[in-house]
């Protein structure tokens, strides 16, 4: 059973280009979870969707990110516009339902670097 | 204040040594607790739960004192492979439930030989 995936693993994008971040969950999990992971922090949470349909975006910045977990594929974290301080690691989690972190499984993250 | 507290570190020891570390959180209606762990540039992966009542596994044992807000993790015979960061995490109640996880900044252990 493969775990959680995400892709890609590391990502450059240039200051104004648009980051794309994509999670596929464990199979048979419908709940995906984001965090950031700024350097030399904790991680945040993000934002929390269930298949079509967004929970909790509480994390989220107000403007430029956006998610979305579609019926079908995997759940994709959009930020437009980079700005260097976006520059982090990205993780996604997947749980089979809501729950606490015991149900929660974590990919390897995307590392993104803006320049 | 930050929702979850932690000495970063780095907590430096000797091989077989026992180290504590300590965590405080603000929310009192914090739901669950636990402790993960993190290696360089990898993803956090669960260690255990922390219950008030303690809880142990192998070397590691977790206690949470809900009065004190605090929570605390006991490394005993640390082995080199123990090296990694330590995050203190908290899933509050007032999240609605979602799950969502409130981590703390991490604590560093190095054992050396």
């Amino acid at each position: 059973n493969a775990g959680v995936m995400q892709n890609p693993r590391h990502l450059v994008r240039r200051r104004g280009q648009e980051a794309r971040l994509r999670c596929s969950p464990m199979k048979g999990h419908s709940h995906v979870y984001w965090y950031r992971q700024l350097p030399e922090e904790g991680l945040k949470f993000m934002v929390y969707l269930q298949k079509e349909n967004i929970i909790d975006e509480s994390g989220m910045p107000k403007e430029r990110f956006s998610a979305e977990f579609p019926k079908e594929g995997p759940s994709i974290l959009r930020i437009q516009q980079v700005v260097r301080g976006d520059s982090a690691a990205y993780f996604c989690a997947s749980s089979p339902g809501t729950g606490g972190a015991g149900e929660q499984y974590f990919g390897p993250g995307t590392r993104l670097t803006v320049t | 204040r930050k929702e979850v507290e932690q000495d970063p570190g780095p907590f430096n020891v000797p091989e077989g040594a026992t180290v504590a570390f300590n965590c405080t959180y603000s929310n009192s209606a914090s739901q669950s607790f636990f402790w993960y762990r993190q290696d360089c540039r990898k993803e956090p992966k669960l260690l255990m739960s922390v219950y008030s009542s303690g809880n142990e596994d192998g070397r590691f044992t977790a206690q949470l004192n809900r009065a004190s807000q605090y929570i605390s993790l006991l490394i005993r015979d640390s082995k080199l492979s123990d090296s990694a960061t330590y995050l203190c995490v908290v899933c509050p109640l007032d999240s609605g439930n979602t799950g969502k996880l409130i981590f703390g900044q991490g604590t560093t252990l190095q054992v050396k030989p």
